[in-house]
């Protein structure tokens, strides 16, 4: 059965610092994996999603690597900004058959201005 | 843009109530999701439905059925509810297209008393 990883559970950076944020599965035999955003209270918002055979995307300060056959990801977030402070979840769709994600628990990042 | 609406963003229900709740989207998405959101665990699947009237079983069905009559709207619906049933509930949609996110509601805050 996947298992979805992430470390840190919490992260509180000073304002314009880069950080990395980690994820990492148990089965490699992915479809995709996405990387979502979530507010207080709120749903989620995909950020990212990076295909089974691509290496990475980015998307303006946010930039996600994929290495599959070790099963991990980063998210990197670049000067960070106080309205970044959101939770930051990973997910992966583990295969053709399967089309709901299996999410992990969560990064929930502080960013202090 | 996509937008998934959910009937309800607090609900109180007593222990041993039925409780309905209602996910919308106005995309023509074939999938839509239910996961259940509780701290330290992420989110879990609880049921997916992949056309009108299909549904399949996610992770943690127990306790829960579903009820999808006309594409745009999902039901999930807690036959007797019960206090571990407290939780936050969000639906989501998808097409079928294997490259595309899914879309997420804000969210229904569940007590169960």
């Amino acid at each position: 059965k996947q298992e979805v990883t992430q470390i840190p559970a919490a992260l509180s950076v000073p304002e314009g610092e880069n950080l990395v944020l980690n994820c990492s599965f148990t089965d490699s035999a992915i479809y995709n994996l996405q990387w979502f955003r979530q507010d207080p209270g709120k749903g989620l918002t995909s950020l990212l999603l990076i295909q089974s055979s691509q290496r990475e995307q980015t998307s303006g300060r946010l930039n996600a690597s994929l290495d599959k056959s070790s099963g991990r990801s980063t998210l990197y977030i670049a000067a960070s900004q106080p309205g970044d402070s959101a939770t930051y979840l990973c997910a992966v769709r583990p295969g053709m058959g399967r089309r709901a994600l299996t999410f992990g628990s969560g990064t929930r990042l502080q960013v202090q201005p | 843009d996509v937008k998934v609406t959910q009937s309800s963003r607090y609900l109180v229900k007593r222990t041993g109530e039925k409780v309905f709740l209602e996910c919308v989207q106005d995309m023509d998405h074939e999938n839509m999701f239910w996961y259940r959101q509780d701290p330290g665990l992420g989110l879990r699947l609880i049921y997916f439905s992949y056309d009108v009237k299909m549904k399949e079983k996610g992770d943690i069905p127990e306790g829960y059925s579903v009820s999808r009559e006309k594409k745009e709207r999902f039901s999930l619906i807690l036959e007797s509810a019960s206090t571990n049933q407290t939780s936050m509930y969000l639906c989501a949609s998808s097409s079928g297209h294997p490259q595309e996110t899914q879309y997420f509601g804000p969210g229904t805050r569940l007590l169960v008393l």
